[in-house]
């Protein structure tokens, strides 16, 4: 079956504009995660949901990050006014649910870089 | 708060060479730990894992062992393949109260030479 897609996989911005990345998750997943991978950073949680609701928003970096989800499917982190320090690669995962034996299927990755 | 540390790498290797990538970490309770691993050009895949002391995660020839003792998830293989040429990383989960969040070391990457 489909896997979990992200869009778009390269944004290119300008400092101080805002971008909008989209995530849909596998079919049926009830719990959806972002994470951001810098260089030199490694891989950081930024936000889970179970469902629409976001039980832990703890790693969003600023008030600058947000992310929604609707109909329990697909999910938008937006940044407004980025900054340089936002380039990253941000990777989406879904799973079942939140249960530690279920398993993080991850999708490929937006590389935003912002100029 | 909940840390891992793996080894740097590169990493290089004949085939055939034995493989370990050391993984030590830092959390409160009992944390489930996992082994993801980043081909080229590729997204992230679950390698292996692992959700009590003692335990081991095994696939594609890969081990891991949960060391409560020594707080460590050593990957090892005992023959590596060019195949395996990839970035590994190890991560935990703290599954306590709201916590689902994965925490992950720096990544080893890997390179097998024919």
């Amino acid at each position: 079956g489909a896997g979990v897609s992200q869009s778009p996989s390269n944004k290119v911005t300008e400092k101080g504009k805002d971008v909008e990345l989209r995530c849909d998750p596998i079919s049926g997943h009830t719990a959806l995660y972002w994470y951001r991978q810098s260089l030199g950073q490694g891989l950081e949680f930024l936000i889970y949901f179970q469902g629409n609701s976001a039980p832990d928003k703890s790693g969003l970096p600023s008030d600058r990050f947000s992310a929604e989800r609707t109909g329990g499917s697909v999910s938008t982190l937006t940044i407004q006014r980025t900054q340089q320090e936002d380039s990253a690669v941000y990777l989406c995962a879904s799973s079942v649910s939140t249960g530690s034996n279920y398993e993080q299927y991850f999708g490929p990755g937006t590389r935003l870089t912002v100029t | 708060g909940d840390s891992v540390t793996q080894m740097e790498g590169p990493v290089t290797l004949s085939e055939e060479a034995f493989l370990t990538i050391n993984c030590t970490y830092t959390a409160t309770g009992y944390p489930s730990l996992f082994w993801y691993v980043q081909y080229p050009g590729e997204g992230l895949q679950l390698l292996l894992k692992a959700t009590k002391a003692d335990d081991k995660g095994s696939n594609k020839g890969f081990e891991a062992t949960y060391r409560k003792e020594t707080t460590s998830f050593h990957l090892e293989k005992g023959s590596v393949q060019v195949s395996d040429s990839a970035v590994y990383f190890c991560a935990l989960r703290n599954n306590a109260g709201n916590n689902r969040k994965l925490i992950w070391g720096l990544g080893t990457s890997l390179a097998v030479n024919p």
